[in-house]
Order: C-alpha cells, then structure tokens, then sequence
C-alpha cells in the first residue's frame, strides 16, 4: 500500500536554527511528490512540489530515491513558519494524493 | 476570484442522526476530493470525483458514507447514522484536473461534533 511517513508529529526549534520536517514514501514506480502547509486559522495549502524544484518562503525539498525521502528544509527558522506542514505523493500523474500525518512545527522565539 | 466553499462550517448532531456535507468547488475544477482531518490522523484521504464519477471510494470508512457529485461541480457527502468516531473536520479541496499534475485548493472545512 502506499504510505507517507511523518515521523516526527511535533517539531519544535530556535528562531535562526535550520530546520528539517522529514517525510519517507514508500517507493513505487515514479511519485509526484508535494508539501502542503495549514497555518493558524488558515486552509491548507500547497508549499511545494518536488517536480517544480522551487525554494518557496526558504523552503526546499529534494527527492531522494535511494532513501525514498523528500525532507523539507530551510536554513534559518523564522517565526511564521509555525504551521502544519503536510507530506504528500500520488503514484502518477493520473492518481489521488496520499497525505501523511502531519508535523506541527513550533518556532521558538 | 472565489475558492473552496464548504458549508456548513460547524455541526453538531446527535448519534444515530444522518449529516450531509457540501462543497462548492472552484468553478472549472472538474476534480474534486474529500478528506476527513482528525487529530492524530493527520488528513485521511476519503473519495475523490473526476467530473461526476468517483474512479475510487477506497477511503470511504464504512457504508455509512457516501458522496455524490452533479453537474460536474457541486458534491455533498453524507454520513448515515453518525458515531462519535465520525468527529472530524471533514475538507474539500478541488483541482483543475487530477491530483498528479495540479493543485489542490482546500476549502476552509466543516466540523462535525457528535454527542
């Protein structure tokens, strides 16, 4: 079955610190691969997709098939950044999105 | 231009009542998807429409639930004989095609609280 894995459920670091919300999918054929991210009283919404290999707000994400990993990292935290943040897939083009559990990152001031 | 709408926002209703959902998604969205958002959950995938069809409804928790879509737009999903464990925020999100190649864009959702 497909799965994505969000280890961490709370992940809480310093204003400035790097941060790294980790997400492991369980490999089959060739995913598309996303980061969606709900902040406080706000509807989710699409941060990044690994097909773009865009930096949105600082964030980044690269996919590594060898590990099946798709991290989301940025170098120095701001405060804003506390919100929800989603890992996602589908199998193809033509498929449904698989969401994962979900990280809550808190950004400490 | 309007996004998602999900009405209503909140309900609550008693155990052993039936609830229906709605979503208005964005006009020319021909997909459109349903999600239950509970804590600890995270957001768990529940049916999703490609114009009126539902290609696949493996997310469906029982068959106490079911959804509809018509006209190629608006969809209502309904929950029959609602249980405690029905308690969620139930979201909506709709995209220009399938999942694969576009966005999605979410409605605000509706919490559902049974008693």
């Amino acid at each position: 079955a497909q799965r994505v894995t969000q280890p961490e459920k709370l992940l809480s670091v310093f204003k400035g610190a790097p941060v790294e919300l980790k997400c492991n999918y369980s490999y089959s054929g060739s995913p598309e691969l996303f980061w969606y991210v709900q902040y406080s009283r706000q509807r989710l919404q699409l941060l990044l997709r690994h097909i773009s290999r865009e930096s949105i707000k600082g964030f980044t994400a690269d996919l590594n098939k060898g590990e099946t990993s798709f991290h989301l990292k940025k170098p120095f935290a701001q405060e804003e950044d506390s919100a929800m943040y989603y890992c996602a897939r589908s199998m193809n083009r033509d498929d449904k999105i698989i969401f994962g559990k979900g990280t809550r990152l808190h950004i400490l001031p | 231009g309007a996004g998602v709408s999900q009405s209503p926002s909140n309900k609550v209703t008693e155990k052993g009542k039936d609830v229906e959902l709605r979503c208005d998604p964005i006009s020319g969205h021909t997909a459109l998807y349903w999600y239950r958002q509970s804590l600890g959950q995270g957001l768990e995938f529940l049916i999703y429409f490609q114009g009126n069809s539902a290609p696949d409804k493996s997310g469906l928790p029982s068959d106490r639930f079911s959804a509809e879509r018509t006209g190629g737009s608006v969809s209502t999903l309904t929950i029959q004989r609602t249980q405690q464990e029905d308690s969620a925020v139930y979201l909506c999100a709709s995209s220009l095609s399938l999942a694969g190649e576009y966005e999605q864009y979410f409605g605000p959702g509706t919490r559902l609280t049974v008693t």
